[in-house]
């Protein structure tokens, strides 16, 4: 089966500007995963869908990002504007059960200048 | 909170070494626990579980055995290779908020040299 598909894989952008990140979990997994790391510390929790809901967004930084997953497929995360600590690496991960562990994508790694 | 924390590294060995990374969690409850694995330039990948005291995982040689009584989880190999340099993480799974978000530590980077 396919993985989780991320993309892009990379993404150098300025400060002020507005990025898109997309995710395609594994087909047929409801629940959908976002986090983060940043400069080598340790992943953070973003948000969590089921299906096209919002389960928990708890970890979202601030109102800059914005999470969507319309349809219950594919997720976007959208950061505008962009800010200098934004830079990281963002991962998705998709599972068919909570809690048993997850796949993840390989990353987006996210360069704010 | 719900807290992860394992040993800083990096870590290097030789071959055919003996490894372990240490880890140790907070939890109010009872979480799973997860040994997660980076490879250079790819995506986590779960390496081993453990659901409940008393359990162990082992995946390719790896083990980690769910301690409650010490809050531990550490990770063992008994003989790395050079193909195991990685980066590990260990991670618990938090059924608050209803989503069993995983809850990562920082990341033990592993160097083996030939």
């Amino acid at each position: 089966e396919a993985g989780v598909t991320q993309f892009p894989s990379h993404s150098v952008i300025e400060k002020g500007q507005t990025v898109t990140l997309r995710c395609d979990p594994i087909s047929g997994h409801d629940n959908l995963y976002w986090y983060r790391r940043v400069m080598g510390k340790e992943i953070k929790f973003l948000l969590h869908f089921v299906k096209e809901s919002k389960q928990d967004e708890s970890g979202m930084p601030n109102n800059r990002f914005l999470a969507e997953r319309t349809g219950g497929t594919y997720s976007t995360l959208k950061v505008q504007p962009a800010e200098l600590e934004d830079s990281g690496v963002y991962f998705c991960a998709s599972s068919q059960i909570q809690g048993g562990g997850y796949t993840f994508g390989s990353g987006t790694r996210l360069t704010v200048v | 909170g719900n807290s992860v924390t394992q040993m800083e590294g990096p870590v290097t060995l030789s071959e055919e070494a003996f490894l372990t990374i240490n880890c140790t969690y907070t939890a109010t409850g009872y979480p799973s626990l997860f040994w997660y694995v980076q490879y250079p330039g790819e995506g986590l990948q779960l390496l081993l579980k453990a659901t409940k005291a008393d359990d162990k995982g082992s995946n390719k040689g790896f083990e980690a055995t769910y301690r409650k009584e010490t809050t531990s989880f550490h990770l063992e190999k008994g003989s790395v290779q050079v193909s195991d340099s990685a980066v590990y993480f260990c991670a618990l799974s938090d059924p608050g908020g209803g989503g069993f978000k995983t809850i990562f530590g920082a990341g033990t980077r592993l160097f083996v040299k030939a």
